[in-house]
């Protein structure tokens, strides 16, 4: 059972363009909503966490949209750098201890 | 460097072979959590402990099983091995589970191929 939905699958920005990858959830239960960045061989890393009362969250190029409503939220990164090419995974957690993940978004920047 | 320490890095073996991943968390960190990523999965939770009870569990096999040790050391064993368990194996650690926006942190994985 998928729990967060993850799409693209794939996306390729220009450099200098705006990266969105969306995310859906299920359960009304999950109030952590991390995304983390992986680079080929290593781990994935947190980069960016939202809370269900808050709309939105901005560190530096990258932003997260959150819709409680629709049971939704975004990665936007602005301004994207060849450097952000990477494979990035949303993720819901809550207090049952589990953190779901999504499938994965690789993201390719162009040069 | 996350400070999570996975070994093997790599591993090769046989169907039907059991295997042993290690994973030594954080200084610190009292819960570990084990991941498997594939290619169509992305990343399956398995299981996670904490101070050497499991916490809680999530799509791991039966023919799986992780313990953690005294020194807080991880270990997920891996039996009867068919060539679909060829995957990334992750290990990560957090200070404290059940806290809502606890940081986990990941390590490199430990590479195995089922051949």
């Amino acid at each position: 059972q998928q729990q967060v939905k993850q799409s693209p699958q794939s996306l390729i920005v220009q450099k200098g363009g705006i990266s969105i990858i969306n995310c859906a959830y299920e359960n009304t239960a999950f109030d952590y909503f991390p995304w983390y960045q992986q680079f080929p061989g290593k781990g994935p890393a947190l980069l960016i966490a939202i809370r269900p009362d808050v709309s939105e969250k901005k560190e530096g190029r990258f932003t997260i949209s959150f819709n409680k409503s629709a049971k939704q939220f975004s990665l936007h990164i602005m301004d994207s750098q060849p450097g952000d090419s990477a494979t990035y995974f949303c993720a819901a957690g809550g207090r049952d201890d589990k953190i779901i993940f999504g499938k994965g978004t690789r993201l390719h920047i162009l040069p | 460097d996350s400070g999570v320490t996975q070994t093997p890095k790599h591993l090769i073996t046989a169907t039907g072979q059991r295997v042993t991943l290690r994973c030594s968390p954080r200084s610190g960190d009292l819960s570990v959590y084990w991941y498997q990523q594939s290619l169509d999965q992305g990343l399956q939770f398995l299981i996670q402990y904490y101070n050497g009870e499991e916490r809680a569990k999530g799509n791991i096999l039966e023919r799986f099983s992780a313990q953690q040790f005294p020194d807080l050391h991880s270990e997920l064993n891996l039996s009867s091995l068919e060539l679909g368990d060829s995957a990334l194996y992750f290990c990560a650690s957090s200070v404290l589970p059940g806290k809502t926006g606890n940081t986990i942190y990941f390590g490199e994985g430990s590479w195995l191929t089922v051949v």
